[in-house]
C-alpha cells in the first residue's frame, strides 16, 4: 500500500526556521496537504495543492514541492505553533488516500 | 459557516458494529461538496477510513474496506459510518470532515469523538 514518509520529530528556538519534509512515490503526480494538529483540538488545513494557503492561516506557513518530496515550512516559528504537522495525498489512482506519520514540532 | 458535529455511542462491544453519525449544518449535504471519515487512535496519527462522492460512490483504506461502509442520509443533511466486527485496534477519535470539488483535501472538521472498543 502507499505511504508518505515524514520525520517523527523537528526541534527550532523561536523565530527559527522550521522545516518538514514529506516524500512519497505519488507526489511527483498529486498535490499534497498539510494539517497541524494540537492536543485535544481538530485537525486543521494550513497549506493545500503543494503551497496554498487556506484564508486566515499565518504568512508564515509555506509548502513546496520538488519531485517526490514536498516540505511544509515555518518561518519565524512563533510558541504557538508548536504541535503535530500531517502530510496528506491521494496515491496515484487519485481515489485512496494517505496520512504521513506525523511529524512533532518542538519550539525550544 | 459549515459546522460538523459527530455523535453515537463512546464505548462499543468488541466484534460489534460502530455507528457514527456527523451532522452537517450551515451547508445542504446535496450541494456539491464531499464527505471524509478519518480516525486517530490514541497516541498514534491520523488515518483515513474513506469519503463519499456523488451519486454514493465510495472509497475506503484498502485496511478497512471489508469492514466499513459510509453513507450519506439527505432528509436529515448528514452522513453515516459504520464498521463491523471492532477490536480494540479500533479505539479512537473519529473525525468527520467536508472535501471540497474536485479537491483531495479536508476543508472543515468536526471536533471529533472518542470510540473506545471493550472487550
Amino acid at each position: 500500500s502507499y505511504e508518505l514518509t515524514q520525520p517523527p520529530s523537528v526541534s527550532v528556538s523561536p523565530g527559527q526556521t522550521a522545516r518538514i519534509t514529506c516524500s512519497g512515490n505519488a507526489l511527483t503526480k498529486k498535490y499534497a496537504y498539510w494539517y497541524q494538529v494540537k492536543p485535544g483540538q481538530a485537525p486543521v488545513l494550513v497549506i493545500y495543492k503543494d503551497r496554498e494557503r487556506p484564508s486566515g492561516i499565518p504568512e508564515r506557513f509555506s509548502g513546496s514541492s520538488s519531485g517526490t518530496t514536498v516540505t511544509f515550512t515555518i518561518s519565524g516559528v512563533q510558541p504557538e505553533d508548536e504541535a503535530d504537522y500531517y502530510c496528506q495525498s491521494p496515491d496515484s489512482s487519485g481515489s485512496y488516500w494517505v496520512f504521513g506519520g506525523g511529524t512533532k514540532l518542538t519550539v525550544l | 459557516q459549515v459546522q460538523l458535529q459527530e455523535s453515537g455511542p463512546g464505548l462499543v462491544k468488541s466484534s460489534e458494529t460502530l455507528s457514527l453519525t456527523c451532522a452537517v449544518s450551515g451547508y445542504s449535504i446535496t450541494s456539491g461538496y464531499f464527505w471524509g471519515w478519518i480516525r486517530q487512535p490514541p497516541g498514534k496519527g491520523l488515518e483515513w477510513i474513506g469519503n463519499i462522492y456523488r451519486n454514493g460512490t465510495s472509497y475506503y483504506s484498502p485496511s478497512l474496506k471489508s469492514r466499513v461502509t459510509i453513507s450519506v442520509d439527505t432528509s436529515k443533511n448528514q452522513f453515516s459510518l459504520k464498521l463491523r466486527s471492532v477490536t480494540a485496534r479500533d479505539t479512537a477519535v473519529y473525525y468527520c470532515a467536508r472535501i471540497p470539488p474536485a479537491g483531495s483535501e479536508l476543508t472543515h472538521w468536526g471536533q471529533g469523538t472518542l470510540v473506545t472498543v471493550s472487550s
